[in-house]
C-alpha cells in the first residue's frame, strides 16, 4: 500500500545548528501535509503544514519544503534549542477533504547535544 | 482548556477483560479519530466518525467498538483485551480543512 515514511530514524545536532528531517511520500493524490512533534508521554503537537499548492511555508523557526516532483517534504529548524528534542512526524491526507484521517510516516528521533 | 481530552493517561488490566477510553473535544469539530501508537511508536488510523457516522474503519478486530453519543465525543470500547492491544492510543479531531488536533493519548498495558 501507499505509505509516508522517513529517511533517517535518529538525528542528532548540536545545540543551535539548523536540522532537517526529510520525509518521502508516495501517493501522489496527496494534497495535505503536517509535521507533528511529540515528547515523551505527550500527543502530537502541531508545528506546520503545507497544501499542495505551495512549495514553501514558514513559521517561527521552522519551514517546510514540499517537492511534489519527487514526492519529498523536509523540516527544517533554524537554530535548534534543547526543548526541539522529540520525535518528529510527517502526515499526509491523501483524499483532499472529508473525514479521511491522516497517514503517518514512521518517525524520527531528534537529538539535540549541549 | 484542554481541546481534545482523553481519560484514563494510563490503563492497565488484564487480559480478558473489557475496558473503555473516552474522548471529548471542544473544538466544535464534526470528525474525530481515533489512532494506535505501537511500541515503535508508529501511528495508525483506527476508525473515523463524522458527525456520529462511522466513516473509517480500518482493519482492526471487531473487540473494538468506537461509539460516538454526540459529534463531541467519540469513546473506545475494546472486548476481551488481548497481549497486542498494549499501545498508546490518541483520540484526534479535525480535518482537512481545520487541521488535526491529538489528545494526550492512553497507554494501554494489558497484563
Amino acid at each position: 500500500g501507499e505509505s509516508v515514511g522517513l529517511h533517517l530514524p535518529t538525528l542528532s545536532v548540536q545545540e543551535g545548528d539548523n536540522s532537517i528531517i526529510n520525509c518521502a511520500y508516495s501517493n501522489s493524490a496527496s494534497d495535505y501535509f503536517i509535521w507533528y512533534k511529540q515528547e515523551s508521554g505527550k500527543g502530537p503537537q502541531f508545528i506546520i503544514d503545507i497544501r499542495s499548492n505551495m512549495d514553501k511555508r514558514q513559521g517561527q523557526r521552522v519551514t517546510v519544503l514540499l517537492n511534489k516532483t519527487v514526492k519529498h517534504l523536509s523540516l527544517q529548524i533554524a537554530a535548534t534549542q534543547p526543548g526541539d528534542s522529540a520525535v518528529y512526524f510527517c502526515a499526509e491526507n491523501g483524499k483532499g477533504g472529508g473525514a479521511d484521517g491522516l497517514t503517518f510516516g514512521k518517525g524520527t528521533h531528534l537529538i539535540i547535544q549541549p | 482548556d484542554t481541546a481534545v481530552s482523553q481519560t484514563p493517561k494510563y490503563l492497565v488490566t488484564q487480559m480478558g477483560n473489557d475496558k473503555s477510553i473516552k474522548c471529548e473535544q471542544n473544538l466544535g469539530h464534526d470528525t474525530m479519530y481515533w489512532y494506535k501508537q505501537d511500541s515503535k511508536k508508529f501511528l495508525k488510523i483506527m476508525f473515523s466518525y463524522n458527525n456520529k457516522e462511522l466513516i473509517i474503519n480500518e482493519t482492526v478486530p471487531n473487540r473494538f467498538s468506537p461509539k460516538s453519543p454526540d459529534k463531541a465525543h467519540l469513546n473506545l470500547h475494546i472486548n476481551s483485551l488481548e497481549l497486542g492491544d498494549s499501545a498508546v492510543y490518541f483520540c484526534a479531531s479535525g480535518g482537512w480543512n481545520y487541521g488535526y488536533t491529538f489528545g494526550s493519548g492512553t497507554r494501554l498495558t494489558v497484563v
